[in-house]
C-alpha cells in the first residue's frame, strides 16, 4: 500500500519560490506502474492538477502552469518535488501529492495535503 | 485541455434519498473518469473509476454510469456520512487531467 506525505514551507512569500517535497513508502518511486502527480485547492474552489512525472523522468504539465513549474524526482531519497516560480496570493493553496497507474487509472494514492500560503 | 463539467454545484437531500450528480466532459473520454469524495480538510478519496467500477471498500450505494462525454454518479440512499464535495476526473488524457467543479452534497 503506497503512503504519500508532503513537507515544505507553509508561507512563501509573493514573487518567490514554492518548493515541496513528496516522500514515498510502502512502493518503489523507480516502478514502471505509477506516474506522480502534483494537485492542489485555493481554499473553497476545485482540484487542479498541476503536473506528473514517471519514474523515467518525462514530465507532464498543466498548460496554465508550464511556465512556472518544475517536477523532479530524487530516487536515492524516495521523493519527488514540486517548484513553482514567481508565486502571488493566487498559488495560495492546498497542495496534495498524488499517484496512479499507468494505462489512465486514476488517482488512488494521495498524500493529506499541505497549505502553502503566499504573504508578505 | 479537456474541460469537466458538474452539476448540480451544490445538492441538499434527506437521508435514503436518491441523489445524482451528472459530469460531462467537452470531448469523448470514453469511459476514463473517475468519481471523488472530498470531505472538510481531508484529501479526496476514490469512489468510482472507469466510469462504473466500484473502488474496494466503497459502499455499494454509490454507482457510477455513462461513456463518452456524459456521465453520473448515483447515490442510491444517501446517508449522513455521505456528506461531502464530490469530484468527478478524466484520464483519457492522461498527459492534461482535468477536474469538475465539484458539487457539495448536504443533508436536509
Amino acid at each position: 500500500q503506497l503512503q504519500l506525505q508532503e513537507s515544505g514551507p507553509g508561507l512563501v512569500k509573493p514573487s518567490e519560490t514554492l518548493s515541496l517535497t513528496c516522500a514515498v513508502s510502502g512502493g518503489s518511486i523507480t516502478s514502471s506502474s505509477y506516474y506522480w502527480a502534483w494537485i492542489r485547492q485555493p481554499p473553497g474552489k476545485a482540484l487542479e492538477w498541476i503536473g506528473s512525472i514517471y519514474y523515467s523522468g518525462t514530465t507532464y504539465y498543466n498548460l496554465s502552469l508550464k511556465s512556472r513549474v518544475t517536477i523532479s524526482m530524487d530516487t536515492s531519497r524516495r521523493q519527488f518535488s514540486l517548484k513553482l516560480t514567481s508565486v502571488t496570493a493566487t498559488d495560495t493553496a492546498v497542495y496534495y501529492c498524488a499517484s496512479n497507474g499507468v494505462g489512465k487509472r486514476p488517482l488512488d494514492y494521495w498524500g493529506q495535503g499541505t497549505l502553502v500560503t503566499v504573504s508578505s | 485541455d479537456i474541460q469537466m463539467t458538474q452539476s448540480p454545484s451544490s445538492v441538499s437531500a434527506s437521508v435514503g434519498d436518491r441523489v445524482i450528480i451528472t459530469c460531462r466532459a467537452s470531448q469523448n473520454i470514453d469511459f476514463w473518469l473517475a468519481w471523488y469524495q472530498q470531505k472538510p480538510g481531508k484529501a479526496p478519496k476514490l469512489l468510482i473509476y472507469t466510469a462504473s467500477s466500484l473502488e474496494s471498500g466503497v459502499p455499494t450505494r454509490f454507482s457510477g454510469s455513462g461513456s463518452g462525454t456524459d456521465f453520473t454518479l448515483t447515490i442510491s440512499s444517501l446517508q449522513p456520512e455521505d456528506s461531502a464535495t464530490y469530484y468527478c476526473q478524466q484520464s483519457s488524457s492522461f498527459a492534461a487531467l482535468t477536474f469538475g467543479g465539484g458539487t457539495k452534497v448536504e443533508i436536509k
